[in-house]
């Protein structure tokens, strides 16, 4: 059973930091992985999909990695803005399945 | 191109009341995906939905259920309400590689926000 875990589950960084958020998953056996970022009250924006096949994407100031022999997936943000603050999830999808695992995500804010 | 529409937003039940909740993707988007998201369990899968066939179900009782429509459209349905069913009901659009022969894209609608009293 695929489960995936998100650290840390709060991180307050100041202005202009590069920060890294950590995802692991359990079963390598995934067909991609994605990052979404959620704010308050809202639904979930995608910002990084990366096949299995893949290494990483890159997104502007966003870059995702994923190695899947050791089960673990990672969420670069260079120059942080407090418009980044928001909760930042990665989701599995198993192979052969249509769905997504989420992790419990991790709060970010940024301080001006 | 219209986002994905969940209606309604808010909803207040009591315990044993039934309810629907309906999600209507984006325009061309053949799949649907359902999820509860509440505080203590985080975001769980509960179905997914192509060309109105059920692919995938969570691990949910049998009170949670859904369908779609041939326009795409989805709703989901939950009998006999319980406390626990308290939650942030997301419902995504899905736009598969393997069905589009472009990149998988998946937009989330805002979300319905049931409150069981």
């Amino acid at each position: 059973k695929q489960e995936v875990t998100q650290i840390p589950a709060a991180l307050s960084v100041p202005e202009g930091e590069n920060l890294v958020l950590n995802c692991s998953f359990t079963d390598s056996a995934i067909y991609n992985l994605q990052w979404f970022r959620q704010d308050p009250g809202k639904g979930l924006t995608s910002l990084l999909l990366i096949q299995s096949s893949q290494r990483e994407q890159t997104s502007g100031r966003l870059n995702a990695s994923l190695d899947k022999s050791s089960g673990r997936s990672t969420l670069y943000i260079a120059a942080s803005q407090p418009g980044d603050s928001a909760t930042y999830l990665c989701a599995a999808r198993p192979s052969g399945t249509y769905k997504y695992i989420f992790g419990t995500g991790t709060r970010l804010k940024v301080l001006a | 191109k219209a986002g994905v529409t969940q209606t309604p937003r808010y909803l207040i039940k009591t315990r044993g009341q039934q309810v629907t909740l309906s999600c209507s993707p984006i325009s061309g988007h053949r799949s649907v995906s359902w999820y509860q998201q509440t505080p203590g369990q985080g975001l769980q899968f509960l179905f997914e939905y192509f060309s109105e066939t059920q692919r995938n179900k969570g691990n949910f009782p049998g009170r949670f259920s859904g369908r779609q429509f041939s326009n795409s459209r989805s709703e989901m349905n939950v009998s006999t309400l319980e406390l626990g069913d308290s939650a942030l009901y997301l419902c995504a659009s899905v736009r598969r590689g393997s069905e589009s022969g472009r990149k998988e894209t998946q937009y989330f609608g805002p979300g319905t926000r049931l409150l069981v009293l």
